[in-house]
């Protein structure tokens, strides 16, 4: 079974729209990390936020927005006003406090039309 | 303070030969971890590896594929007797804790082999 699920294969919107990307995780762990990564057209892994399990307060970075809860097992992001810049790849990864491994999703592609 | 380095960022290899991928991680960090990225698909996990130590290397296909990291240099990526299907980005990770409780990867720019 997946550890990681971003449902979303691609997501296109209009530039100055808002976007959720989704990401919904499964572990039996009580102590694991999340975490989003961008990759732009030039194919580099940008790391964007963690949050551990135990957080789950919701984080705001600039235009960028994580919502994390533990209910639904999901840990979505939210880029406000969206710009061009913003045309990405956006991976969704867990990390358990037992484990070695980074379990990425599939990824959502994002692009953002001018 | 230099980040993960790749090297080469680009590989032709005709089928038979062998690849060989090399990753610095950044100053100070003693894991590294080796990730595949087939066109159009999420990172697959190959191995986890600590300074002469093959910790995880349970996404690793069973043939042809082997990793180190001396204690002195880069960690290597082996690929012998290449194949079309090898072709892909391979990313290397590097983190500084063991166990990587916590420690977000922080990544190189990839080596994207091609194999004619």
């Amino acid at each position: 079974a997946q550890k990681v699920t971003q449902a979303q294969t691609e997501i296109s919107v209009v530039e100055k729209e808002d976007v959720t990307l989704d990401c919904v995780y499964e572990t039996r762990d009580t102590t694991y990390y999340l975490f989003w990564y961008k990759q732009p057209p030039s194919g580099e892994l940008v790391f964007l936020i963690r949050r551990n399990s135990f957080d789950e307060q919701n984080e705001i970075s600039g235009r960028y927005s994580w919502n994390f809860q533990k209910s639904t097992s999901s840990f979505n992001f939210t880029i406000t006003a969206s710009q061009v810049v913003d045309s990405a790849v956006y991976f969704c990864a867990l990390s358990e406090a037992t484990g070695n491994q980074f379990y990425f999703g599939t990824g959502t592609s994002l692009t953002v039309i001018p | 303070n230099a980040g993960v380095m790749q090297n080469p960022r680009h590989l032709v290899r005709r089928r038979g030969q062998e690849a060989r991928l090399r990753c610095s991680p950044m100053k100070g960090h003693s894991h590294v971890y080796w990730y595949r990225q087939l066109p159009e698909e999420g990172l697959k996990f190959m191995v986890y590896l600590q300074k002469e130590n093959i910790i995880d290397e349970s996404g690793m296909p069973k043939e042809r594929f082997s990793a180190e990291f001396p204690k002195e240099g880069p960690s290597i990526l082996r690929i012998q007797q290449v194949v079309r299907g090898d072709s892909a980005a391979y990313f290397c990770a590097s983190s500084p804790q063991a166990g990587v409780v916590g420690s977000p990867l922080h990544f190189g720019n990839g080596t994207r082999l091609t194999v004619t």
